[in-house]
């Protein structure tokens, strides 16, 4: 399998413009999970998806954050309008519900100038 | 809620010396423990975990880890490190068994010089 795969892997883009994270999980997987990496506040959970619902948002830090997973093989996570404050590396995991291990993609370094 | 205190935030060491990463947690209800590495511009993969049973745990890679309840601590340790370790290593815990959703320490970074 080819794990879970990201893109971009790198984004630049400027203040008050849209970015859309792309997420495909491994194939079988039904949960899947985005998280936000920074110096500050380390790795946080921002949302997961069971079965392509989304379970637990109380991670999201505004409004400004959306997450999508419109079916079980491709997931979103959408900023607009971005800030620079956004800066981070976002995650994306999967596994199977009830599975103990998550399986990471690569990331994506977002940089909001 | 849970969390998760890693107590160094950076660890030198020489190689082939011994290591220790801290990790303490907090929780009202029992826990399950996770250690994950990050190697430099890759997503975290597992190293081992804590679920039951013996509270000694091996991993990948020749690390390993103990589970205190009594001192709610879930310390890695690895005899003899190698250069290829350097890396940075994440505690995590989880309280739900239905998703082992999980909340992570702010990591360590091991680095191991020659």
């Amino acid at each position: 399998d080819a794990g879970v795969i990201q893109s971009p892997r790198h984004e630049v883009t400027e203040m008050g413009q849209e970015v859309t994270l792309r997420c495909k999980p491994i194939s079988g997987h039904n949960s899947l999970f985005w998280y936000r990496q920074t110096m500050m506040r380390g790795l946080e959970l921002l949302i997961y998806f069971n079965n392509n619902v989304p379970i637990d948002d109380s991670g999201m830090p505004e409004d400004r954050f959306s997450a999508k997973m419109p079916n079980a093989s491709f997931s979103t996570l959408k900023i607009q309008p971005s800030e620079p404050r956004d800066s981070a590396v976002y995650f994306c995991a999967s596994n199977t519900p009830g599975e103990d291990t998550q399986y990471f993609g690569p990331g994506t370094r977002l940089t909001v100038l | 809620a849970q969390s998760v205190t890693q107590l160094d935030s950076q660890v030198p060491v020489f190689e082939e010396a011994p290591v220790e990463l801290r990790c303490n947690y907090s929780s009202s209800v029992s826990v399950y423990l996770f250690w994950y590495v990050q190697y430099p511009n890759q997503g975290l993969q597992l190293l081992l975990k804590y679920l039951s049973g013996s509270t000694l745990v091996k991993g990948i890679n020749g690390f390993e880890a103990e589970f205190n309840k009594s001192q709610t601590s879930f310390h890695l340790r690895k005899p003899s490190v190698h250069i290829s370790d350097t890396a940075e290593y994440f505690c995590a815990v989880s309280v739900d068994r239905s998703n082992y959703k999980l909340t992570f320490g702010k990591g360590t970074l091991l680095t191991v010089n020659p």
